[in-house]
């Protein structure tokens, strides 16, 4: 009965280029949420999907980030020419929607050089 | 201030005391939960409390809510070493579509 796996759990980019992170949500959860924490902060919201439809994304950076999560497949946070200034753990967490609790991954750790 | 804040800021506390933790919020909520997160690692859900509830127990952890006054609080009681983490309260805001907003959180030290 896995929880939510987020992959990879370390990540090291260069300014300039891509960064990918992933997310399966937990089985049968088809609400899925990013957020962003900053060293000694709490987590900041960034977009809720569910499956093939973006809810809301009023947390997200106008440019470079995007989110998808397709009706096959984990959910993806794409962030295009990474800068010092993205690197932070990225958790994802995931629920069966309403006011059902939201579980968290384990996180990706950015790390931009 | 922010949406959720925790005070306090770090809590240090023998092992055996009771823990108390507590988080103020500015706006109308649907529910608020309280989270855990040991260092490097992603947050535990602990108790999920609605806005119509007052108070909650799992274990020997209890939430109590007060919507009048926008606060809810944290009980540890028995604390353990193992429950060294830091504590976060958060929000899911009345027409706020689920997200949550995150205070700053708690750290608990426990010591032996």
């Amino acid at each position: 009965n896995a929880g939510v796996m987020q992959n990879p759990r370390h990540l090291v980019r260069r300014r300039g280029q891509e960064a990918r992170l992933r997310c399966s949500p937990m089985k049968g959860h088809s609400h899925v949420y990013w957020y962003r924490q900053l060293p000694e902060e709490g987590l900041k919201f960034m977009v809720y999907l569910q499956k093939e439809n973006i809810i809301d994304e009023s947390g997200m950076p106008k440019e470079r980030f995007s989110a998808e999560f397709p009706k096959e497949g984990p959910s993806i946070l794409r962030i295009q020419q990474v800068v010092r200034g993205d690197s932070a753990a990225y958790f994802c967490a995931s629920s069966l929607g309403g006011d059902q609790p939201q579980h968290f991954g384990d996180g990706t750790r950015l790390s931009i050089l | 201030s922010q949406q959720g804040e925790e005070d306090p800021q770090a809590l240090s506390i023998q092992e055996g005391e009771n823990a108390t933790m507590n988080c103020s919020y500015k706006t109308s909520i649907n529910n608020l939960q309280w989270y855990r997160q040991n260092s490097g690692r992603g947050l535990v859900h602990l108790i999920l409390i609605r806005s119509n509830e007052r108070e909650k127990h799992s274990g020997r952890l209890r939430v109590t809510l007060d919507t009048s006054k926008k606060s809810s609080s944290l009980l540890i009681t028995a604390s353990r070493a193992a429950d060294t983490a830091s504590y976060f309260c958060a929000t899911d805001l009345t027409g706020g579509g689920n997200k949550l907003t995150f205070g700053t959180g708690t750290q608990l030290k426990v010591e032996l």
